[in-house]
């Protein structure tokens, strides 16, 4: 089993459509976790980090589920510019970040 | 200026050359890493240093070496380069416990 598992997509949207992503990892000791982004040939930056009681951060919102090591990122009312490949990382304490492959996301007009 | 920078952007070369990627930072992080990342694959790790005196393997050291020569400076190189070392590398820095990593632009290497 990978570590981090994500749907590859590709997720096709038209804009305004909410979307969302899941992501499972596999070692319960996992302790941070993040969604990253990656535009394409460009290099991958902190969309934001995923907190136990859930965070939101605009049209954004990032949910944790420690039992079922399950991490989710919602996207509401998709712009353009959300297309992009969104990466779930999680890190143990001690140890480098593990990346997921990406789901890759394309919101049309 | 970027805080974290990656020489050269671009590099073609040929099978059984040594090759150097440079990766220098402006941060003051006391961790760095290596990727590579291919089509369908991801990125995966090559090697990472927690501080000046730390080298550590990743998911795919082999067929390639680093150097931690100061905080601010983190070398991979390719001793003898192959065709399937051809993909997109990245450098990134960290904190450290597990925090954001800052990634440079990347380093898109052929071999032929």
């Amino acid at each position: 089993r990978k570590e981090v598992e994500q749907d590859p997509g590709p997720f096709n949207v038209p804009e305004g459509a909410t979307v969302a992503f899941n992501c499972t990892y596999s070692n319960s000791a996992s302790q941070s976790f993040f969604w990253y982004r990656q535009d394409c040939r460009k290099e991958p930056k902190l969309l934001m980090s995923v907190y136990s009681s859930g965070n939101e951060d605009g049209r954004f919102t990032a949910q944790l589920n420690r039992a079922s090591q399950y991490i989710s990122l919602l996207i509401r009312d998709s712009k353009l510019s959300d297309s992009a490949t969104y990466l779930c990382v999680v890190n143990q304490a001690g140890t480098a970040l593990i990346f997921g492959k990406g789901t890759t996301l394309s919101v049309s007009s | 200026d970027a805080d974290v920078t990656q020489t050269p952007r671009n590099r073609i070369t040929k099978t059984g050359k040594r090759i150097m990627l440079e990766c220098s930072q402006t941060k003051g992080h006391d961790r760095m890493y290596w990727y590579r990342q291919d089509p369908g694959l991801g990125l995966r790790l090559i090697y990472y240093s927690f501080d000046v005196k730390d080298i550590n393997k990743g998911e795919i050291s082999d067929g390639y070496s680093v150097s931690r020569q100061a905080q601010a400076k983190f070398s991979l190189s390719l001793e003898s380069a192959i065709p399937n070392q051809t993909a997109l590398y990245f450098c990134a820095t960290e904190t450290g416990g597990g925090n954001e990593q800052f990634f440079g632009p990347g380093t898109r290497l052929t071999v032929l």
